[in-house]
């Protein structure tokens, strides 16, 4: 099993509709990352979590809320999607004890909104 | 506003060549450096890390690292087509997330 997982692989959706999209890690990482990803523009970090109580806002966080709903969940709030957050959507997660920044990534969230 | 360039490519390399992919960065602070390897629709990867000055090989791959001149790369020796992806370089000051570059776009050609 993957250790980062992402749901839904694959979402169309309308303009103005609530969409999720849901983190689960199994790698009992503490920090956990919600990026997108447009062609031309690289990932960009919206919201980042160091652990359960701690919530931070990234690069672009308009238009976005996050949960941490515990160490191992982490979820992605589009409360009024709009074309324009279409998009590869990405988490990661890292882990502070290890002494590393090194982020692992799950296999993405591609999102249209139209 | 801290700031990771990359040169966006298509860097084209004949098969079996070096290929050279670069990166500045402008934040004097960052102390983790990482080459991810992307490619098209997939997540990224981590191809290697360094933290230190000089040069870190791991196999076909070195990284080198100059803080003084802010400025990190990636050499592939042996280039292979398989190679052919967008590398994406990563900076922080140890501890904060990740500042992504937008990438370089690396094609092997047979």
């Amino acid at each position: 099993d993957a250790d980062v997982t992402q749901t839904p692989r694959n979402r169309i959706t309308k303009t103005g509709k609530r969409i999720m999209l849901e983190c689960s890690q199994t790698k009992g990482h503490d920090r956990m990352y919600w990026y997108r990803q447009d062609p031309g523009l690289g990932l960009r970090l919206i919201y980042y979590s160091f652990d359960v109580k701690d919530i931070n806002k990234g690069e672009i966080s308009d238009g976005y809320s996050v949960s941490r709903q515990a160490q191992a969940k982490f979820s992605l709030s589009l409360e009024s999607a709009i074309p324009n957050q279409t998009a590869l959507y990405f988490c990661a997660t890292s882990d502070l004890s290890s002494g590393s920044d090194e982020q692992f990534f799950g296999p993405g969230t591609r999102l249209t909104v139209l | 506003q801290k700031e990771v360039e990359q040169n966006s490519g298509p860097l084209s390399v004949p098969e079996g060549a070096i290929a050279s992919l670069n990166c500045t960065y402008s934040d004097r602070g960052s102390q983790s450096f990482f080459w991810y390897r992307q490619y098209s629709g997939k997540s990224p990867e981590l191809i290697m890390f360094i933290y230190s000055n000089g040069d870190k090989e791991d196999g076909r791959f070195t990284a080198q690292l100059n803080k003084a001149s802010q400025y990190v790369s990636l050499l592939i020796r042996d280039s292979q087509p398989s190679d052919s992806a967008t590398y994406l370089c990563a900076v922080t000051n140890s501890g904060y997330a990740l500042n992504f570059g937008k990438g370089t776009s690396l094609l092997v050609t047979p």
